[in-house]
């Protein structure tokens, strides 16, 4: 089994700002293979990110992913208020199809 | 434009069993595989299993194997979710999401999500 270790588990920031969230996995895993949710209370998760660093449509572009091997990170580069949520990374190469823990990114 | 649209809040007592179920439209029902995840009060998002609506194939994480049956019903394009020996730590919101194909497996991320459900285990 994979096991994706986010960080830090909670951060604290301002709209406006930029942030970098973490995802370590436990063994190389192909950069095809990883995926980003958002998780706002009370809603569904929504897919920010796939394949590491692509964005579906309808995802602001603020939202960029990148990485390899087993360093992936997520970047929020301006952040608004509706960016305040629960973000999990995600692999998706092999079952079981691990999620990380999971960072809160709250309001400073 | 794809939906999934899952069944209402339930609340049982340990040891019951309870079905979830995730009406899709807006895409071939038979070409993508379900997914099923859980979160639990406190906890992150916990893969359960994933069905393949075209042969019912299923695959179960190990935490819930005797536990968890996924079906479908082609005829309502509907997934169900059965997970029974219910406990209080089974209290969660469960949802489905549509993943990967029969043709591309491995492009298995999931979107878009049903909206939850709420299941409560308690005595």
């Amino acid at each position: 089994e994979v096991v994706l270790t986010q960080s830090p588990g909670t951060l604290s920031s301002s709209p406006g700002e930029t942030v970098t969230l973490s995802c370590r996995a436990s063994q190389s895993i192909s950069s095809a293979s990883v995926a980003w949710y958002q998780h706002r209370p009370g809603q569904a998760p929504r897919l920010l990110i796939y394949r590491a660093s692509d964005r579906p449509s309808g995802i602001p572009d603020r939202f960029s992913g990148s990485g390899s091997g087993t360093d992936f990170t997520l970047t929020i580069s301006g952040l608004e208020p509706e960016d305040f949520a629960v973000y999990y990374c995600q692999q998706y190469r092999s079952s079981p199809y691990t999620f990380g823990q999971g960072t809160k990114l709250d309001i400073k | 434009q794809v939906q999934l649209v899952q069944s209402g809040a339930e609340v049982k007592r340990p040891g019951a069993s309870v079905e979830v179920s995730c009406q899709t439209s807006g895409y071939t029902f038979t070409t993508y595989f379900i997914h099923w995840v859980r979160k639990a009060p406190g906890q992150g998002l916990e893969w359960m299993g994933v069905i393949n609506p075209s042969g019912g194939g299923t695959n179960y994480a190990q935490n819930f194997q005797g536990r968890l049956t996924l079906t479908r019903d082609m005829s309502t394009r509907t997934l169900y979710m059965k997970l029974s020996s219910l406990r209080s730590d089974d209290t969660a919101i469960y949802f489905c999401a549509r993943g990967g194909t029969n043709s591309s497996p491995g492009l298995n991320w999931f979107d878009p999500w049903g909206q939850g459900t709420l299941v409560t285990v308690s005595s």
